[in-house]
């Protein structure tokens, strides 16, 4: 399939790890997402790449918090020093650019759960 | 600051009979809505969009209707069939960039056989 991949799609880690998330997007998709998404709550935006531009790091909820998006395609967000509030589920998003670049197409995203 | 609220958590609506889900949202720099479905152990995919400039778009069926008055919108399923059943996911783009999307919490939407 030509879909959005995350991997790993769940992780169980101690609190005070970090953990690296990973992100293939859709071939030729130049904007990246990361959402998260926490029991009861909506999808909450963390970062978002397009291009080569600087990303808009503007929804990281901490300095723990970093991602990286390698030749404009793969992508990995890292968490430092995780915390129980950390678990979540996160999820990756791609669109290509044009008129419909508010549709995102998501991965099935990465469980996290730190104990 | 949830900017884009979805206050039923649930909706059970018998097959064949209508689905309407309810969304309103409180920044009226939004342009752009859309629907998202969710399958369990699944990432949200792209259901039906509607932009501001609109109150109506309909595809087969799905209809997504906006009332910009009323910071208002809603997602008609008609009719339902099992297969619906999922979690729906409202959300919302402010331009110029849309570079997120603003998403209400979900409504789980079971459609009884």
């Amino acid at each position: 399939g030509a879909g959005v991949s995350q991997s790993p799609s769940n992780k169980v880690t101690e609190k005070g790890k970090d953990v690296e998330l990973r992100c293939d997007p859709i071939s030729g998709h130049t904007a990246l997402y990361w959402y998260r998404q926490s029991l009861g709550q909506g999808l909450e935006f963390l970062i978002y790449f397009q291009g080569n531009s600087a990303p808009d790091k503007s929804g990281l909820p901490s300095d723990r918090f970093s991602a990286e998006r390698t030749g404009g395609s793969v992508s990995t967000l890292t968490i430092q020093r995780t915390q129980q509030e950390d678990s979540a589920v996160y999820l990756c998003a791609s669109s290509s650019p044009g008129h419909r670049s508010y549709e995102q197409y998501f991965g099935p995203g990465t469980r996290l759960t730190v104990t | 600051d949830q900017q884009v609220k979805q206050n039923s958590p649930s909706l059970s609506v018998q097959e064949g009979r209508i689905s309407i889900l309810n969304c309103d949202y409180t920044n009226s720099m939004f342009d752009y809505f859309l629907w998202y479905k969710k399958y369990p152990a699944e990432g949200p995919t792209f259901l039906i969009s509607i932009s501001s400039i609109k109150d109506k778009n309909e595809d087969g069926r799905f209809t997504v209707f906006l009332n910009k008055s009323a910071k208002h919108l809603s997602l008609h399923i008609v009719p339902s069939q099992p297969g619906d059943s999922a979690v729906y996911f409202c959300a919302a783009s402010a331009p110029p960039g849309a570079n997120n999307l603003f998403f209400g919490t979900g409504t789980r939407l079971t459609v009884i056989p």
